[in-house]
């Protein structure tokens, strides 16, 4: 098992452009999320989806656009990059009931390093 | 409005004594209190969780003191060694809800001295 896999490690954009972050699981988990951390902000949700065609927003998720077309994968698109949006990127997955909340733990990915000039 | 409060922000600690880290919570709908360590470059892994029908749980060397009334929980590590340096997060959530998604503290930088 891979588990929770994340690319790129490291990214460097110019305001405007646009990427998309890519994440994928290979344990079946229903629900996945993105998080972004800052320096003394903690983890902060961005977007969440808890099964294949089932998105939602989290706690900050403007500037940002996901979509789940298959259970193993989980992009997250940056549109038009500003430098607010330097940060790091967490995937995390985890076991949930179908089309449910997560339930126990979850495994996070091993980060993409995004900086905005 | 932060619904996880941590502290403290950074911690320093002698090898063999004991680290605590507290956070607060605001929502009593909240049924799962997780802690999260984080080495630098990694991303977070579960170290212990608890839910509110226990007041502790402990697992080796990290123990979670839970106390519903006060709405607050902690995190002990007993024997503290070098290697436990790293960021540790809380984390509470609605389990028993239709949501689940985890509420993060703002992290605890722990370094232990040798």
């Amino acid at each position: 098992n891979a588990g929770v896999t994340q690319t790129p490690k490291f990214q460097v954009l110019k305001t405007g452009q646009s990427m998309t972050l890519q994440c994928a699981q290979d344990m079946n988990h229903e629900y996945m999320s993105w998080y972004r951390q800052d320096p003394g902000m903690g983890l902060r949700l961005i977007h969440y989806s808890v099964g294949a065609g089932i998105t939602d927003q989290g706690e900050v998720p403007n500037g940002y656009n996901v979509s789940r077309s298959t259970t193993e994968d989980f992009p997250l698109r940056l549109l038009s990059a500003a430098p607010s949006q330097t940060s790091v990127y967490f995937c995390a997955s985890s076991y949930s009931t179908q089309s449910g909340p997560p339930l126990g733990e979850q495994y996070f990915g091993p980060g993409t390093r995004l900086t905005v000039t | 409005q932060q619904q996880v409060k941590q502290s403290p922000q950074s911690l320093i600690v002698q090898k063999g004594g004991i680290s605590i880290i507290n956070c607060a919570y605001e929502n009593t709908a909240f049924d799962y209190f997780p802690w999260y360590q984080q080495f630098p470059g990694k991303g977070p892994a579960l170290l212990i969780a608890i839910r509110p029908d226990v007041s502790e749980k402990k697992e080796g060397r990290f123990t979670i003191s839970f106390n519903k009334s006060a709405k607050q929980f902690s995190l002990h590590i007993m024997d503290s060694q070098p290697g436990d340096s790293a960021t540790y997060f809380c984390a509470a959530a609605t389990y028993g809800g239709s949501q689940g998604n985890l509420i993060f503290g703002k992290g605890t930088k722990l370094s232990v001295k040798p």
